[in-house]
């Protein structure tokens, strides 16, 4: 049972590059989110997921977009990257008590 | 506007006593409220839930208190320990799961 899962563990972009990020959990929880960590600004819900099939926009949307794979798999995806989009990024699953990925750490030069 | 605060500044408590962290919320009807533990480079842990109609609630060192009038909860560590070191988050539960941006909390042997 490993929990919430997230790749890759860092990144390194430049400006104007995409990717996506990889997010999946084994508990069979129906909700899942994608929050954003900056110093000074605490967690940020960027999307979440209430169930398969359904996503929906947090507090800071602007430049990103999701995939609800399936029930286990959330991505999160920067089509054209940009350096106020270094950061670091946890997924999150269940709507109660959330459990946490380990992160992602973002830089985009 | 809706705010969910906790003290910025890092809180240093000597080892054995009780640290006690203030989380206060505005403009907002919490069903419950939640506080989690983050370590340096990893992402939140759960630790304890308080509902609406709960006054406190105990888990071995850990005691939250949650006072609806004042909008506002206190998280106590008793026997404070230097391994208790980390950023204590509060969240509490609106339409999602809203987080405050943390207190670090240094214990000092």
């Amino acid at each position: 049972n490993a929990g919430v899962t997230q790749t890759p563990k860092f990144q390194v972009l430049k400006t104007g590059q995409s990717m996506t990020l990889q997010c999946a959990q084994d508990m069979n929880h129906n909700s899942m989110y994608w929050y954003r960590q900056d110093p000074g600004m605490g967690l940020r819900l960027i999307y979440y997921s209430a169930s398969e099939g359904t996503t929906d926009k947090g507090e800071v949307p602007n430049g990103y977009n999701v995939s609800r794979l399936n029930k286990r798999e959330f991505s999160l995806r920067l089509e054209s990257a940009a350096p106020s989009q270094t950061s670091v990024y946890f997924c999150a699953s269940n709507i109660g008590l959330q459990y946490f990925g380990p992160g992602t750490r973002l830089l985009v030069l | 506007s809706q705010k969910i605060e906790q003290n910025s500044e890092a809180l240093n408590i000597q080892e054995g006593k009780t640290a006690t962290l203030t989380c206060n919320y505005t403009n907002y009807s919490p069903a419950y409220l939640q506080w989690y533990r983050q370590d340096p480079g990893r992402g939140p842990v759960f630790l304890l839930l308080i509902r609406e109609n709960e006054k406190e609630k105990r888990k071995e060192r850990l005691k939250v208190t949650f006072d609806t009038t004042l909008k506002q909860s206190l998280f106590h560590i008793t026997a404070s320990q230097p391994a208790d070191s980390a950023t204590y988050l509060c969240a509490l539960r609106d339409d999602k799961i809203i987080f405050g941006k943390g207190t670090r909390l240094h214990i000092l042997p």
